[in-house]
């Protein structure tokens, strides 16, 4: 797999159900990003993790990080109808300083009303 | 304090031709970083720049497309005799440091 591929691809829930997306990578990071994308739109970050962290939390959304296991998940709790859009995690390398970052092909998540 | 700017937000050119992007960074931020993303896809980086240098360009393609960050005005990614393969959204970032980065509104080239 790619480095940062989130998983599942696609996913459709009703209005204020949670959402769960998942990002897999491969090599050591410093940090690992979530973007949100609304179709034909730019990128919108949400949220930063750093590799010494597990657990960080901003409004509705919460992300983990397991270094061990190179991944980490977004929940986006009570979801809302402008909630839809693409997710993508996106990481940097260990060590790379401000190097670009690797995206996954995303999640695109709709939110029924 | 204003985002990151592009433009043009979309831009069509006939094969053969010159596409010239511009991007804006925020202020203060002296990282700028340019993206590809095709259809359906996520982005791939094409290169990271801090002014008047090239820090990382391994994800540009060889030939016809270079990129600059001058010391003055906007970063420009510059795709020479396009085809319609260059197609795709491309985006700038830019940061203030090694920490995340702010996208602008993209630019949408489309070749005929």
């Amino acid at each position: 797999s790619q480095q940062g591929e989130e998983d599942p691809q696609a996913l459709s829930i009703q209005e204020g159900e949670n959402a769960t997306m998942n990002c897999s990578y491969k090599t050591s990071i410093n940090n690992l990003q979530w973007y949100r994308q609304n179709s034909g739109r730019g990128l919108v970050h949400l949220i930063l993790i750093r590799s010494n962290e597990r657990e960080k939390h901003s409004g509705r959304l919460r992300v983990t990080l397991d270094t061990s296991k190179k991944s980490s998940s977004l929940l986006i709790t009570a979801s809302r109808a402008a909630d839809t859009a693409s997710y993508f995690c996106a990481t940097d390398r260990a060590g790379g300083g401000a190097d670009g970052l690797t995206f996954g092909k995303g999640t695109h998540l709709i939110i029924q009303p | 304090n204003a985002g990151v700017m592009q433009n043009p937000r979309h831009l069509v050119r006939r094969r053969g031709q010159e596409a010239r992007l511009r991007c804006s960074p925020m202020k203060g931020h002296s990282h700028v970083y340019w993206y590809r993303q095709l259809p359906e896809e996520g982005l791939k980086f094409m290169v990271y720049l801090q002014k008047e240098n090239i820090i990382d360009e391994s994800g540009m393609p060889k030939e016809r497309f270079s990129a600059e960050f001058p010391k003055e005005g906007p970063s420009i990614l510059r795709i020479q005799q396009v085809v319609r393969g260059d197609s795709a959204a491309y985006f700038c970032a830019s940061s203030p440091r090694a920490s995340e980065q702010y996208f602008g509104p993209g630019t949408r080239l489309t070749v005929t």
